[in-house]
């Protein structure tokens, strides 16, 4: 296992698109979190999933966001008619329940979105 | 609501010398867990040391240590011997039971040959 997988790395869309992220965590995880990041900025949780249950959304995923884990495994989070103001780092992460008071969340390399 | 403050956006320090970031948090819970990431330019957040809000022994690893103050709900993280290799943000973090981690906006650390 390489950690926690996240594609593409960079992604630059017009406004108004559609685009999608994906997220492979750790395998022996079952929780899994999207955070978002802007410059100069700590992650800002969105939501976060145990197994493939969303369980908590934050009031910064609007409508045009939504995230699935349908299988408990890879998540993918979306974002429908993109702003500019949608520009930013999103990062995933994962854990296990109970241990991530041990070690934490592992976390990927983040998405970059640049919307022009 | 959770909320985590470091109110130093930016510091610098001299290599081998020590330096300290500031991390404040609010909470109502008697007890929770506290984290700081390192964060280096391009690369993804890795978890640097950790704490129990129930230990009162601050934690430490290697080089790093922190200062937990429960009653003034302060929690700093101390780098010693520094290297240019810790040039990065830092981040706090902060996690209740049964509830999502929380960071501040981060400690921009750069070390100086």
């Amino acid at each position: 296992d390489t950690g926690v997988s996240q594609d593409p790395r960079h992604k630059i869309t017009k406004r108004g698109q559609n685009v999608t992220f994906r997220c492979d965590p750790i395998s022996e995880h079952n929780r899994l979190y999207w955070y978002r990041q802007t410059l100069g900025q700590g992650p800002e949780f969105l939501t976060y999933f145990q197994n493939e249950a969303q369980l908590e959304k934050s009031r910064l995923l609007s409508d045009r966001f939504s995230a699935e884990r349908p299988k408990g495994s890879f998540s993918t989070l979306e974002i429908q008619r993109t702003e500019q103001g949608d520009s930013a780092m999103y990062l995933c992460a994962s854990s296990n329940r109970n241990m991530d008071r041990v070690y934490g969340y592992t976390f990927g390399s983040g998405t970059r979105l640049t919307v022009v | 609501a959770q909320t985590v403050t470091q109110s130093q956006p930016e510091m610098s320090v001299q290599e081998a010398e020590t330096v300290t970031l500031s991390c404040t948090y609010d909470t109502s819970e008697s007890n929770y867990y506290l984290f700081w990431y390192k964060q280096p330019p391009s690369r993804q957040m890795i978890l640097v040391i950790r704490q129990e809000a129930y230990k009162q022994q601050n934690a430490t690893e290697n080089r790093f240590s922190v200062n937990f103050q429960k009653a003034a709900k302060s929690f700093s993280l101390k780098i010693s011997d520094s290297q240019l290799g810790d040039t990065a943000m830092y981040f706090c973090a902060f996690m209740e039971e049964n509830n999502d981690m929380r960071f501040g906006a981060g400690t921009r650390l750069t070390v100086k040959p």
